[in-house]
């Protein structure tokens, strides 16, 4: 079974400040596929990144980045500097090669507020 | 706009009387998704498609919803004697594929259902 996990329901920052948002995940296969999708208050997904299992690069993108680590199953998104802008509810999602329907498994959500 | 549209985006019906959503994927894309969406989790899985073929459902999808994709284009998602629990945001979602490898979804706006 896959499983994704979101422990934060929601964070509070003053603008420019860094945000990380954690995501823990749960699968037997050893090939998967995560990602992270960003939904504004229109309600909107938006896709912002996908790593495959076997590449644990960091990567990063802008104002964005992400660490993910096989050995803690966790995939983790940073805002640096964020921006009243970034005030939206983030997904991190799983989907496994070997999943019926090759469906996403989505974590809870993390609301993230953005004050200037 | 070459996005995934639906449509309507609001439904507000009464208890009991059938509705029909209506999903216009990316035009490339053979493949697309239903997921539910309810206030406060992240989406879940309904139903997918791969051109016309109906691959997979999700339990959560009981007798009373059918899912349509006719030619492998638009699909539509109808719910039959509609009950309160129906309430959610429908999302709708589409792929490719390349290489063996599914790619990342893109979704659309969704269509808020209202069950009074």
């Amino acid at each position: 079974a896959q499983k994704v996990t979101q422990a934060q329901t929601e964070i509070s920052v003053v603008e420019k400040e860094d945000v990380t948002l954690d995501c823990v995940y749960e699968t037997r296969d050893t090939t998967y596929y995560l990602f992270w999708y960003k939904q504004p208050p229109s309600g909107e997904l938006v896709f912002l990144i996908r790593r495959n299992s076997f590449d644990e690069q960091n990567e990063i993108s802008g104002r964005y980045s992400w660490n993910f680590q096989k050995s803690t199953s966790s995939f983790n998104f940073t805002i640096t500097a964020s921006q009243v802008v970034d005030s939206a509810v983030y997904f991190c999602a799983l989907l496994s090669q070997k999943a019926a329907g090759n469906k996403l498994t989505f974590g809870g959500g993390t609301r993230v507020l953005v004050k200037p | 706009d070459t996005g995934v549209s639906q449509n309507p985006r609001h439904k507000i019906t009464k208890r009991g009387q059938n509705v029909t959503f209506r999903c216009d994927p990316i035009s490339e894309h053979n493949r697309l998704y239903w997921y539910r969406q309810t206030l406060g989790q992240g989406p879940e899985f309904l139903t997918y498609f791969q051109n016309e073929a109906q691959l997979e459902k999700s339990r959560l999808l009981s007798d009373r919803f059918s899912a349509e994709r006719p030619k492998g284009s638009f699909s539509t998602l109808e719910i039959q004697r509609t009950e309160q629990g129906d309430s959610a945001m429908y999302l709708c979602a589409s792929s490719t594929l390349t290489g063996g490898t599914d790619n990342e979804q893109f979704f659309g706006p969704g269509t808020r259902l209202t069950v009074l």
